[in-house]
């Protein structure tokens, strides 16, 4: 039984169309994350979380919002879908009051915009 | 913050030999580092890490060392198999709310 889960696993919008992207956690934790994933980049983080009602801006959030409407659930939108977020999207979840900063991930979502 | 480097990017040994993955932090207040191992087409799992109370941690076939003084750690994986071919992250954390900081990953490739 998975812990975090991410719906869509793939996608594929039209530029200019609105996407949203889901993660659900059974984990219990307080914090969520969305990463991105590329070649060459690693996992970059657009947005996270520490609690229901909390969002906060990661290292590349230009383009994105964040929604955090209950503890178990964080989505990521985008308003105006561009190429340039053709991408693999990860959502975590993590706690500091437990194992120090250890993040748990969803499969991942794949999201081509055309 | 936190930026992290790691080197290499892509890592070539043969079966049976041993692998070594190095990175850098600048952060000094970072206190826990650990490493993710991601198989194609899966999401990044953890697979060993290390607090800054500790130089070396060891599970199974996996090493950590940290040196503080460098802001330098690394993982060293002995007797390479195939199926540790993967891409590796390391990662550091400097803040109680749980944020860490990914290196670029290495794609470690195990030749039989």
């Amino acid at each position: 039984e998975a812990a975090v889960t991410q719906s869509p696993r793939n996608k594929v919008a039209v530029t200019g169309g609105k996407v949203t992207l889901s993660c659900n956690q059974t984990n219990n934790h307080n914090n969520m994350y969305w990463y991105r994933q590329d070649t060459g980049h690693g996992l970059r983080l657009i947005h996270y979380s520490y609690g229901a009602g909390s969002t906060e801006k990661g290292d590349i959030p230009d383009g994105y919002k964040a929604s955090r409407p209950s503890q178990e659930n964080f989505s990521l939108i985008l308003e105006l879908a561009t190429p340039s977020q053709t991408s693999v999207y990860f959502c975590a979840s993590g706690d500091p009051g437990g194992n120090y900063a250890e993040q748990f991930f969803g499969p991942g979502t794949r999201l081509t915009v055309l | 913050g936190e930026q992290v480097e790691q080197l290499p990017s892509i890592l070539r040994v043969q079966e049976g030999s041993s692998a070594s993955i190095n990175c850098t932090y600048e952060n000094s207040a970072s206190n826990y580092f650990p490493w993710y191992k991601q198989e194609p087409g899966e999401n990044p799992k953890l697979i060993i890490d290390i607090r800054s109370n500790m130089e070396r941690k060891q599970t199974q076939g996996l090493i950590v060392l940290l040196d503080k003084k460098a802001k330098r750690f690394s993982l060293h994986i002995t007797d390479t198999q195939p199926g540790d071919s993967a891409m590796y992250f390391c990662a550091a954390s400097v803040d109680s709310n749980n944020r860490i900081f990914f290196g670029d990953g290495t794609q470690l490739v195990v030749k039989p």
